[in-house]
């Protein structure tokens, strides 16, 4: 039972670096999400996606860009890591609007 | 406009205390779809629970049960009996069946169960 998956768990960044983070889900979810949690602020969708090759921006998507090439995976770029990228990221997936997300465990990233 | 609210940042009781988590939220669907999830201090998020907007019957499971009302826009969540294992933050969230296709959530309410 892996569910969601987030690759790296952790990472560190230098301003102005970029990288990639995979989520992989394996319920066969048509919608995928990636979240930003930062303290006193809750989760912010930063973009999301309703199905293979359809991607869109959510609260806060400047400085990132998603890809959705293969239904399973959803990834999250950082072409030029900020400072104030630093934060906890969640991927999450699910059938629909109507049922429940489920979550990865989440990448610590941290920019210096 | 926050979507949803949750108005207790931090919340400390003592062990076998009931306790009362308040999620209020602000929406014009008149279908949508309310959640409750819990991060422990270990950081992933579970799923709770998931209310309709047409079902306002109250939900017990175990020692968690839910209280949804309509009339005050409220979705609350109360512990009964707390144990030390229920200290983590809890998020409230809202998805709206006719506009937009994402979840909104709360900030979150952090709690503390003092053994």
């Amino acid at each position: 039972n892996a569910g969601v998956t987030q690759t790296p768990k952790f990472r560190v960044l230098k301003t102005g670096q970029s990288m990639t983070l995979l989520c992989a889900q394996d319920m066969n979810h048509e919608y995928m999400y990636w979240y930003r949690q930062d303290p006193g602020m809750g989760l912010r969708l930063i973009h999301y996606s309703v199905g293979e090759g359809t991607t869109a921006k959510g609260e806060v998507p400047d400085g990132y860009n998603v890809s959705r090439l293969k239904k399973q995976n959803f990834l999250l770029g950082l072409e030029s890591a900020a400072p104030s990228q630093t934060s906890v990221y969640f991927c999450a997936s699910s059938s629909g609007r109507r049922t429940e997300a489920f979550f990865g465990q989440g990448t610590r990233l941290t920019v210096v | 406009a926050q979507k949803v609210t949750q108005a207790q940042t931090e919340i400390s009781v003592v062990e076998k205390e009931d306790v009362t988590l308040d999620c209020v939220y602000e929406t014009r669907d008149t279908t949508y779809y309310l959640f409750w999830y819990k991060q422990p201090p270990s950081g992933e998020l579970v799923f709770l629970i998931r209310r309709n907007s047409f079902d306002e019957q109250n939900e017990i499971s175990g020692r968690y049960s839910w209280n949804f009302q309509k009339s005050t826009s409220s979705f609350n969540f109360t512990i009964t009996a707390s144990q030390v294992v229920d200290s983590a933050v809890y998020f409230c969230a809202l998805s709206e069946a006719g506009t937009g296709n994402q979840f909104y959530f709360g900030t979150g309410t952090s709690l503390t169960v003092i053994p």
